[in-house]
């Protein structure tokens, strides 16, 4: 099986933009979460997606919004962007409603200058 | 609230050697726990895992991991060390079957193997 896949691997952005990142599960798993990474906050979950519906958010900003599709992949959006959002944005999938097992994508690396 | 302490930023520890990464938790209900590789530049790889049973988990490359329930600790171990172990890793946290599905991850320990 392939693993999940993470696009696009690097992304340099402005201030004040918005940016989209995209998550494709492994095949059958219908459950996307995702989480940033950064030095000083560590691993932070965002959100998790599952069949379509978002089940459970972090404590993020509206500015952070994601959505998920009929194929079970899932975007991120990142709007009016900060120097702050600069960080590692993992994607996770999972089969079922129920998670024992989460495969991390190799992750978007988002900078904001 | 579910938390997880990883009480060690850096670890250094002789190739050869035996190796133990640290790990409290702290969840309302029982513990899913999990362990977690990340090398540089790149995702999270699982190492093992805790769900239910057996109090030792054995996982990938040699690792397990011990759950103690009353100590509330799931500590990392591997009883001969290599240098290509040397990377960060994390301990995470889900509360069981009633919880919300996301995992709650420590600050990372970052193993350094001396050759």
């Amino acid at each position: 099986k392939a693993g999940v896949t993470q696009t696009p691997r690097y992304l340099i952005k402005t201030r004040g933009q918005q940016v989209t990142l995209s998550c494709s599960p492994i095949s059958g798993h219908r459950s996307v979460s995702w989480y940033q990474q950064t030095p000083g906050q560590g691993l932070q979950f965002l959100f998790e997606y599952f069949s379509e519906t978002q089940r459970n958010k972090g404590n993020f900003p509206g500015r952070f919004s994601g959505r998920q599709f009929s194929n079970s992949r899932s975007e991120m959006n990142v709007s009016t962007l900060e120097l702050g959002d600069s960080a590692l944005y993992l994607c996770a999938s999972s089969e079922a409603v129920f998670n024992y097992g989460y495969t991390f994508g190799s992750g978007t690396r988002l900078t904001v200058v | 609230a579910q938390s997880v302490a990883q009480p060690e930023d850096q670890v250094n520890v002789a190739e050869g050697n035996p190796l133990t990464v640290k790990c409290t938790y702290s969840v309302s209900g029982n513990p899913y726990l999990f362990w977690y590789v990340q090398y540089p530049n790149r995702g999270l790889q699982f190492l093992l895992k805790y769900i239910t049973g057996d109090n030792l988990v054995k996982g990938s490359y040699g690792f397990e991991a011990e759950f103690n329930k009353s100590q509330t600790s799931f500590h990392l171990k591997k009883p001969s060390a290599l240098v290509s172990d040397s990377a960060l890793y994390f301990c995470a946290v889900r509360e069981g079957q009633t919880g919300a599905n996301n995992l709650f991850f420590g600050t990372g320990t970052r193993l350094t193997v001396i050759p």
